[in-house]
């Protein structure tokens, strides 16, 4: 069975740093990409950032270039997202997932359970 | 804000049928495929379809989509209580740089 746990989220002030870590089971973790996916209170989903296989290629949604960093330890089966220079705006539920493979595009159907993360003074 | 748009809310009844639509550009849905998500507070979100107009296992076949030019819909047959939820399209978009842009999304309530 698929498995994907968030866990690191919290509370933070503006300008402060948090790491989420999201433990992948269940599959072959090396063969997918993978995705950080977000909810602010009150609004849409929005992807934030996706990461190839072997972590060579990484993008990031603009709202967070230069401040948040995907990553991946393939030998733990570990998706990482380190998050600097928070802001209020980055205030959301933030879901991991994995990318679809195959005849599929985008993000697939298994995600994590969501963790929260609330930036605030 | 999103470069996917769709109407913020759609109505129906037990029964009916109601479609949702995703307006997009020749960058994203004229481009790529569409995915649709339906989220329910509290929990993960959920792939309905992918690839314009495939279901998942496991989806009923009362979800069905499908993509013309740069747009997109998702039809919702015999509703039921239990389909009230967000919707949301999806699509890679190619003048974001490799970005997955979702929609605005969908609350759909069945009355």
């Amino acid at each position: 069975e698929v498995q994907l746990v968030e866990s690191g989220g919290g509370l933070v002030r503006p300008g402060g740093s948090l790491r989420l870590s999201c433990a992948a089971s269940g599959f072959t973790f090396t063969s997918y990409w993978m995705s950080w996916v977000r909810q602010a209170p009150g609004k849409g989903l929005e992807w934030v950032a996706n990461i190839k296989t072997d972590g060579s290629a990484k993008y990031y949604v603009d709202s967070v270039k230069g401040r948040f960093t995907i990553s991946r330890d393939n030998a733990k089966n570990l998706l990482i997202l380190q998050m600097n220079s928070l802001r209020v705006e980055d205030t959301a539920v933030y879901y991991c997932a994995r990318d679809c493979i195959g005849d599929c595009s985008g993000v697939d159907n298994y995600w994590g359970q969501g963790t929260l993360v609330t930036v605030s003074s | 804000q999103s470069v996917l748009t769709q109407p913020p809310s759609a109505v129906g009844t037990p029964g009916q049928r109601v479609t949702i639509s995703c307006s997009g550009s020749s960058s994203n849905i004229g481009n790529n495929p569409v995915n649709w998500y339906q989220h329910l507070p509290g929990t993960a979100p959920k792939l309905l379809i992918y690839v314009n107009h495939q279901r998942p296992s496991g989806v009923p076949d009362r979800f069905s989509g499908s993509k013309s030019g740069t747009s997109a819909s998702l039809a919702i047959g015999g509703l039921q209580s239990e389909d009230e939820a967000d919707y949301y399209c999806a699509a890679w978009d190619d003048s974001l740089n490799g970005h997955y842009v979702f929609g605005t999304g969908t609350k759909v309530t069945v009355l």
